[in-house]
């Protein structure tokens, strides 16, 4: 109940390709739900966010696709660029303080 | 510059041996967590803390301890409970009320010797 899946483990995308990650949660309190950017040796940086009465929210070439019925939500990253290898986490927090995080997904775009 | 400092960078521990990792935020968060982080699993919570004198286990809480006597510092102390300490360490903050940005800090690396 508590988990978010996070898939797929690991992506390599050409340069001005779409990315694409998916993750899948069951509980159905959870009501924010982040992704975060991480860089080797870095903590994780907030990158875009989306609460389950939209259904898409974009910011610049980051887009957050949500679908509250199949309980999924997706990070697409159009126009793939190099500076975009790194590793992203989705996560899920409901009404409390607790953040859960999907497992993470490596990206690395070749130039 | 206003963010969260996790010192030292880099950690080395002796068996036995207890470490503390230090985190201090100048956001005036109300919240802070802390979370380990394995490859491969994602980051875990450790501890987390509301409120100063306050703070509650994570998933993952056996073998560490913290304390919150400022809102600004948050501790975390690896004990020689802790069997498998190695790990990336990540200390966080939230504003609290209706803002849930989670903040974090850079992170310190804990190593065995």
């Amino acid at each position: 109940q508590q988990q978010v899946k996070q898939s797929p483990q690991s992506l390599i995308v050409q340069k001005g390709g779409i990315s694409i990650i998916n993750c899948a949660y069951e509980n159905t309190a959870f009501d924010y739900f982040p992704w975060y950017q991480q860089f080797p040796g870095k903590g994780p940086a907030l990158l875009i966010a989306i609460r389950p009465d939209v259904s898409e929210k974009k910011e610049g070439r980051f887009t957050i696709s949500f679908n509250k019925s199949a309980k999924q939500f997706s990070l697409h990253i159009m126009d793939s660029q190099p500076g975009d290898s790194a590793t992203y986490f989705c996560a899920a927090k409901d009404g409390t303080y607790k953040y859960i995080f999907g497992t993470g997904t490596r990206l690395k775009v070749l130039a | 510059d206003g963010g969260i400092t996790q010192s030292p960078k880099y950690l080395f521990r002796k068996e036995g041996q207890n470490v503390t990792l230090s985190c201090e935020q100048n956001l005036n968060h109300d919240a802070m967590y802390w979370y380990r982080q394995d490859p491969g699993q994602g980051l875990r919570l450790i501890y987390y803390s509301q409120i100063v004198n306050d703070f509650q286990k994570g998933d993952i809480a056996e073998g560490y301890s913290v304390s919150r006597e400022k809102k600004e510092s948050f501790p975390l102390t690896v004990t020689s409970a802790q069997k498998n300490p190695t790990a990336f360490y990540l200390c966080a903050s939230i504003p609290g009320g209706t803002n849930e940005k989670l903040f974090f800090g850079s992170g310190t690396q804990l190593s065995v010797l």
